[in-house]
């Protein structure tokens, strides 16, 4: 099983819908990171959540971080043609320096 | 700052062919990572280099990948001989911070290779 699990897999939002993404670790998180993909292109950074229950939003974007879960959501509020792409959640699970991702969520935003 | 910078964006090869992707960092940045990324297995990290000098590549598949990093301002990952398994997206990314230090990474835009 992966140590990073996202769900769900897929959404498919009507734009103007509200959504939110969960990232659920098998392990205790030491930070964690939220990036979005597009089709051909690289990661880019969104968020980075610190152990203790942090949230922070950036424009219509909010995640949050439950250490006791394990768990981190991202929400988008009032979604925007703009926000489709691929979500990535990472971690340091291991306290090892290096980051393991998430399985990923594909989100397509329609009119 | 241009951002990380990879090369080739696309790379088409026959199997058992060189094939050399190349990166340069964001200027400043002490760290310097190379994934890759398969619909199989997601973003995997293959190595990660601190001032030039390869830390953990435990993630390196196998003895056909090599990485280097010359200097502050290049890097290169390997394939020597390729084969149509190692087809995938190559992401380098670099960091002012080691990951504890809870600092974001940088990722290029990859290269997409394509082993036939």
């Amino acid at each position: 099983s992966q140590e990073l699990e996202q769900s769900p897999q897929s959404l498919i939002v009507q734009e103007g819908k509200n959504l939110t993404i969960n990232c659920t670790s098998s392990k205790t998180l030491y930070g964690l990171y939220w990036y979005k993909q597009k089709y051909g292109e690289g990661l880019i950074f969104l968020m980075m959540l610190q152990k203790g229950g942090e949230e922070k939003s950036h424009e219509k974007i909010t995640a949050k971080l439950d250490e006791k879960k394990q768990q981190s959501s991202l929400h988008i509020t009032a979604s925007q043609p703009s926000h489709a792409g691929i979500y990535l959640c990472g971690a340091d699970l291991y306290g090892n320096e290096k980051l393991t991702f998430g399985t990923g969520t594909r989100l397509t935003i329609i009119p | 700052d241009a951002g990380v910078i990879q090369s080739p964006r696309h790379e088409v090869t026959e199997m058992g062919q060189e094939v050399t992707l190349r990166c340069k960092p964001i200027s400043g940045h002490d760290y310097l990572f190379w994934y890759r990324q398969t619909m199989m297995r997601g973003l995997e990290l293959l190595i990660y280099f601190n001032n030039n000098v390869p830390i953990d590549d435990s993630g390196m598949p196998e003895d056909r990948f090599s990485a280097k990093m010359p200097n502050a301002s290049f890097s290169t990952l390997k394939i020597q001989p390729s084969e149509p398994r190692d087809s995938a997206v190559y992401f380098c990314a670099s960091s002012l911070a080691p990951v504890g230090a809870l600092y974001e990474q940088y990722f290029g835009p990859g290269t997409r290779l394509t082993v036939t």
